[in-house]
């Protein structure tokens, strides 16, 4: 079974809006951490954000914030203010298991943004 | 700098060719990976390694193999069994240190080809 969904495969943002890329997930844990990655054309992976399963708050780093509905086993990348920059592919993966300090993570197929001037 | 450096960046190989990618990390990470990116999709675990003399198989292992000499060098052959081999490889590591999210880095990738 698909434990990492992203159905949207591409998404238009024009520059400086905000524009919210969805990631749903399965997992029977109650022990799991959730990420998202930026790869750029280039290839290379970069990490963006994190989400513990326990954590309270939802994660915020700069302009990207994660909108995390443990009920809905959703972790939705919210990017504000949009930059030409951001038009990359946009991965959500998820790690299981407890703080045991192996990270295997599963990943989502991937939603490629393109930010328009 | 510290950091994954993986190389070759880009990789031709016969078919019934062996070939290895390198992946060598100065972080002094416990953990180390291999993914698998095809196009349009996102990424597979190949194999994966938590301490030296030690991996274990992921989600796509065949014809595949790997070795953990050392504590830094994680290198990848792909084999003339791997019938699809066409792909970008990442490698990766992690501490042990799993309370703050970024805690797995990436190395820049090799882009395999099949000629």
């Amino acid at each position: 079974a698909q434990k990492i969904t992203q159905t949207q495969p591409g998404m238009f943002v024009q520059e400086k809006e905000a524009v919210t890329l969805d990631c749903t997930y399965d997992t029977s844990d109650p022990s799991y951490g959730l990420f998202w990655y930026k790869q750029p054309s280039s290839g290379e992976m970069i990490f963006l954000i994190y989400q513990g399963s326990y954590d309270q708050q939802n994660a915020t780093e700069g302009r990207y914030s994660l909108n995390f509905q443990k009920a809905r086993k959703s972790a939705n990348l919210v990017i504000s203010a949009s930059q030409l920059g951001d038009s990359a592919m946009y991965f959500c993966a998820m790690r299981e298991g407890g703080n045991t300090g192996f990270q295997k993570l599963v990943f989502g197929t991937g939603t490629r943004l393109l930010v328009s001037p | 700098d510290g950091g994954i450096t993986q190389s070759p960046k880009y990789l031709f190989r016969k078919e019934g060719q062996n070939v290895t990618l390198s992946c060598e990390q100065n972080l002094n990470h416990d953990a180390m990976y291999w993914y698998r990116q095809d196009p349009g999709q996102g990424l597979r675990l190949i194999y994966y390694s938590q301490i030296v003399n030690d991996f274990q198989k992921g989600d796509i292992a065949e014809g595949y193999s790997v070795s953990r000499e050392k504590k830094e060098s994680f290198p990848l052959t792909v084999t003339s069994a791997q019938k699809n081999p066409t792909a970008f490889y990442l490698c990766a590591s992690s501490i042990r240190d799993t309370f703050s999210g970024n805690t797995i880095y990436f190395g820049e990738g090799s882009w395999l080809t099949v000629v």
